[in-house]
């Protein structure tokens, strides 16, 4: 069964370091969102993606994040300059074009130091 | 603005026993809802969904849950717990308005489950 992936599956990084999240979604699907999951917390949307270009966006991605589908399988999360609080587990989904459900990937669980 | 609740942090039921996990949402149009599970160190796995219809929902490894507009409420039930049931589950309203599913998920806090043998 076809499914997302993402790597790596753990980052670390400085702080002030620029990290890229990587993601595959499922082959035919069009839509493409990152959320995140600060540990102990909720799952929180960041952003969602289609057509090439940004459908919506949440208060917390600010000018720091950008996203890109730099080919026709790879949809990347890009922070430029992280600071301890991005810290997290940022999940990838993809939605088919028709259907009803996201499908997530594994997570990136992202250490800043 | 959309939110949902799901009061209790962490559960502990015997194995066998009968499982509710509780939750609220706040929308204001016919919320589309989802309930997903996420075992340790893997993704978001969908368990079942609500759009509309019947309000008595069946999804995968024998869940079902109930929609009741009037309590504002999405429960998950499962009637016999299996101990590979223990993970952590999140109740989700889809936020959009695009009609579909496709707009963006907002989900509760998680309920961690933890099942006695």
């Amino acid at each position: 069964e076809p499914e997302v992936t993402q790597t790596p599956s753990h980052q670390v990084t400085q702080m002030g370091q620029e990290v890229i999240l990587r993601c595959v979604p499922i082959s035919n699907h069009l839509y493409f969102y990152w959320y995140r999951q600060i540990l102990g917390q909720k799952v929180e949307f960041l952003v969602s993606f289609y057509n090439n270009e940004i459908s919506e966006k949440s208060e917390i991605f600010d000018d720091q994040f950008s996203v890109e589908r730099p080919d026709g399988s790879n949809f990347t999360l890009k922070i430029r300059s992280t600071k301890l609080e991005d810290s997290a587990m940022y999940f990838c989904a993809s939605h088919p074009p028709q259907g009803d459900e996201q499908y997530f990937g594994p997570g990136t669980r992202l250490t800043v130091t | 603005a959309q939110s949902v609740t799901q009061p209790d942090i962490h559960i502990t039921v015997s194995e066998g026993a009968s499982l509710e996990l509780r939750c609220n949402y706040s929308y204001g149009a016919t919320p589309y809802l989802f309930w997903y599970v996420q075992s340790p160190g893997q993704g978001l796995q969908l368990l079942l969904k609500y759009f509309s219809g019947d309000t008595l929902v069946q999804g995968i490894k024998g869940f079902e849950a109930e929609f009741k507009r009037s309590q504002s409420s999405f429960n998950l039930r499962k009637p016999s717990v299996h101990w590979s049931d223990a993970a952590e589950y999140f109740c989700a309203v889809e936020a959009g308005n695009y009609g579909g599913s496709q707009g963006n998920l907002i989900f509760g806090k998680g309920t961690k489950l933890s099942v006695k043998p």
